[in-house]
């Protein structure tokens, strides 16, 4: 069936490190792959995302990266900072376009 | 514009009873898709809908249903609820039939079923 797996579960990086975030998917004609960030109480929301004709994409301080031949795709958040604590999801746009396939998620903790 | 609202926040309810979540999507939007998410874990898709038909339905069992009105916003139901069913309830909607510019969340409806 359909699967995004997501690793690792944790990350603690020290305040102005890298943090990155890798994950693989099962199905080969998902081409649409959104990155979700989750604050404690809240939804979800949509911080980048990155489309199979594309190899990179960058938003300021985050940029995915997406191997289709491999089928992984990776967050990296550089110059990190204490608002980027909170728990990220990748996701894949399932091949019958109806839905979207959430990895576990990571729980990104800054320390100061 | 208002983004997408839930209701109820909480929600406490007894095993064997019924819920009803509401969900009112972004103007404009016409698809509304639901998920549930339990305790430490991904987003799990249950139904999309748009315009007033349901265009995907993930595995839960029969229990649980939805639908969408004129005016797009969406009600899921949840029959005989089950220790199991407590989770964040999650309501997402997209402008398209399908999520190909992905997502905007509501803030959730905590079910805690007793």
């Amino acid at each position: 069936g359909e699967n995004v797996e997501q690793h690792p579960s944790t990350l603690s990086v020290q305040e102005g490190d890298s943090a990155v975030i890798k994950c693989t998917y099962s199905d080969s004609a998902s081409n649409y792959f959104p990155w979700y960030k989750q604050e404690l109480g809240k939804g979800p929301q949509l911080i980048i995302d990155i489309r199979s004709n594309v190899g990179e994409k960058k938003d300021q301080r985050i940029a995915v990266t997406l191997n289709k031949t491999a089928k992984h795709f990776s967050l990296h958040i550089t110059e990190t900072q204490p608002e980027d604590s909170a728990v990220y999801f990748c996701a894949a746009l399932s091949s019958s376009a109806s839905k979207i396939i959430f990895g576990s998620g990571t729980r990104l903790s800054i320390r100061p | 514009d208002a983004g997408v609202t839930q209701s109820p926040t909480h929600l406490i309810k007894t095993r064997g009873q019924q819920v009803t979540l509401r969900c009112s999507p972004i103007s404009g939007h016409k698809s509304v898709s639901w998920y549930q998410q339990v305790l430490g874990q991904g987003p799990q898709f249950i139904f999309q809908y748009y315009e007033k038909e349901e265009r995907g339905r993930g595995n839960f069992p029969d229990r649980f249903s939805a639908r969408q009105f004129p005016n797009y916003s969406s009600e899921l139901n949840v029959n005989a609820l089950l220790l199991g069913d407590s989770a964040l309830y999650l309501c997402a909607s997209t402008p398209a039939e399908t999520p190909v510019y992905g997502y905007t969340f509501g803030s959730g409806t905590r079910l805690t079923v007793v």
